[in-house]
């Protein structure tokens, strides 16, 4: 079974830091992009970051560039969002998502773990 | 950036009925070389992450049944959600993977009417 499991979420204050984590299973990890996606509160998707499958190329929206990085680490079959200098409009739950096809640069998200939430407040 | 507009905000449907939403994209999404759309819909239930309904502007995803149904070409897309079923109501969003930053349209509130 094709699966995406996400932790790390948590409270954490403005300025604060957090490492996301994204476990994946069923499938081969190393054949497909990876995204991070997130939703705040009552709001709409948002999408956030992602990283090719070797982890060579990687895309940021505009708000998160130069505080967020993804990354990888194909051998342990995860992906990662390291969160820094977090801002209250940051707080969301972070999904993080997989390609439904892997021969493909981008084809839309087949797979979707159940999110982790961030909550960014004093 | 590429905006996507969806229309409208939200629709109640009769259950048995055709719902209708449209989605505008700023830009095309439509890549020469290959002839796709890069454009995909989602349905997102309360308290659950999404789930992919139709990518490549048209081609259903596996194990989705085939009352949902995407068409449209360029900028202008349209979903399709024939004889409207009580486990439809959900908000439903597109979203463009013509290039970064991938973005998704506002949503779409479904009803039963």
């Amino acid at each position: 079974e094709v699966q995406l499991v996400e932790s790390g979420g948590g409270l954490v204050q403005p300025g604060g830091s957090l490492r996301l984590s994204c476990a994946a299973s069923g499938f081969t990890f190393s054949r497909y992009w990876m995204s991070w996606v997130r939703q705040a509160p009552g709001k709409g998707l948002e999408w956030v970051a992602n990283i090719k499958k070797d982890g060579s190329e990687k895309y940021y929206v505009d708000s998160v560039k130069g505080r967020f990085t993804i990354s990888r680490d194909n051998a342990k079959n995860s992906l990662y969002l390291q969160m820094n200098s977090l801002r209250a409009e940051d707080t969301a739950v972070y999904y993080c998502a997989r390609e439904t096809e892997d021969y493909q640069i981008w084809s839309g998200y087949g797979c979707w773990g159940q999110g982790t939430l961030v909550t960014v407040s004093s | 950036d590429i905006v996507l507009t969806q229309s409208p905000d939200s629709l109640a449907v009769s259950l048995g009925e055709r719902a209708t939403i449209n989605c505008k994209s700023s830009q095309s999404v439509l890549y020469s070389s290959n002839n796709k759309n890069y454009l995909a819909w989602y349905q997102q239930k309360p308290g659950q992450p999404p789930k992919l309904l139709i990518y490549w502007a048209s081609t259903r995803e596996s194990g989705v049944t085939d009352r949902f149904s995407g068409s449209g070409s360029g900028t202008d897309f349209t979903l399709t959600i024939n004889s409207l079923q009580a486990e439809d109501v959900a908000v439903y969003y597109c979203q463009q993977y013509y290039y970064a930053p991938l973005t998704f349209g506002g949503g779409t509130k479904v009803e039963i009417k």
